[in-house]
């Protein structure tokens, strides 16, 4: 069956440029989830939807950064006016349930790579 | 914060050996998962440790959890190249919504 979908698999951008980054969940799974994965480290939380709430938005590092979700499926995670520092792969995963599920893991798209130069 | 500590960050095996890789985390949690991520891939789930005491096994692989020491074990028997992969370890960082915090992760190469 089909994957968590991500697009675009690569993205360059200018400096200052703004870019939205595209999740398409596996169907039915109600949550979703955004991480990113900078070179040499681990996966850093950015968001979490459920549904079409996102009841923890902790990770997101700057008010650059802003996300939605619509009709509890594709999400989209936008970056303004993105620095050097936004360079990463960006991970979406969701899974059956975030709450009830205690055994479901996560899972993941192939990513985002975002370059900015 | 919850922190989440793999190690060894890089290890070297060699074929046929069996080795033992390492994830500690810092606060009480009894949710425990294990993924593997080939190069320039996404992330596949190995294992979910649900309490304390968990052992699960899949082919040369086993994990467990001991969550009094808030550790977990990925034991690697008579490794194969094709187990050459960066292994993730990750910790729900509440209770519930798998809101995961991973470690650096544990990057394995086998050599024949």
């Amino acid at each position: 069956g089909a994957g968590v979908s991500q697009s675009p698999s690569n993205k360059v951008t200018e400096k200052g440029k703004d870019v939205e980054l595209r999740c398409d969940p596996i169907s039915g799974h109600t949550a979703l989830y955004w991480y990113r994965q900078s070179l040499g480290q681990g996966l850093e939380f950015l968001i979490y939807f459920q549904g079409n709430s996102a009841p923890d938005k902790s990770g997101l590092p700057s008010d650059r950064f802003s996300a939605e979700r619509t009709g509890g499926s594709v999400s989209t995670l936008t970056i303004q006016r993105t620095q050097q520092e936004d360079s990463a792969v960006y991970l979406c995963a969701s899974s059956v349930s975030g709450a009830e599920d205690y055994n479901s893991p996560l899972h993941f798209g192939n990513g985002t790579r975002l370059t900015v130069t | 914060e919850l922190k989440v500590e793999q190690n060894p960050l890089f290890l070297s095996m060699q074929e046929g050996k069996n080795y033992t890789i390492y994830c500690n985390y810092s606060t009480t949690s009894d949710r425990l998962y294990w993924y593997r991520q080939d190069p320039g891939k996404s992330l596949e789930s190995l294992f979910v440790l649900l309490s304390n005491g968990a052992v699960k096994q899949e082919g040369r692989l086993m994990a467990s959890l001991d969550t009094k020491a808030r550790l977990s074990t990925l034991h690697i028997t008579a490794a194969v190249h094709d187990l050459s992969a960066t292994y993730f370890c990750a910790v729900d960082r509440y209770y519930g919504n798998n809101r995961l915090a991973f470690g650096k992760g544990n990057q394995v190469v086998v050599i024949p």
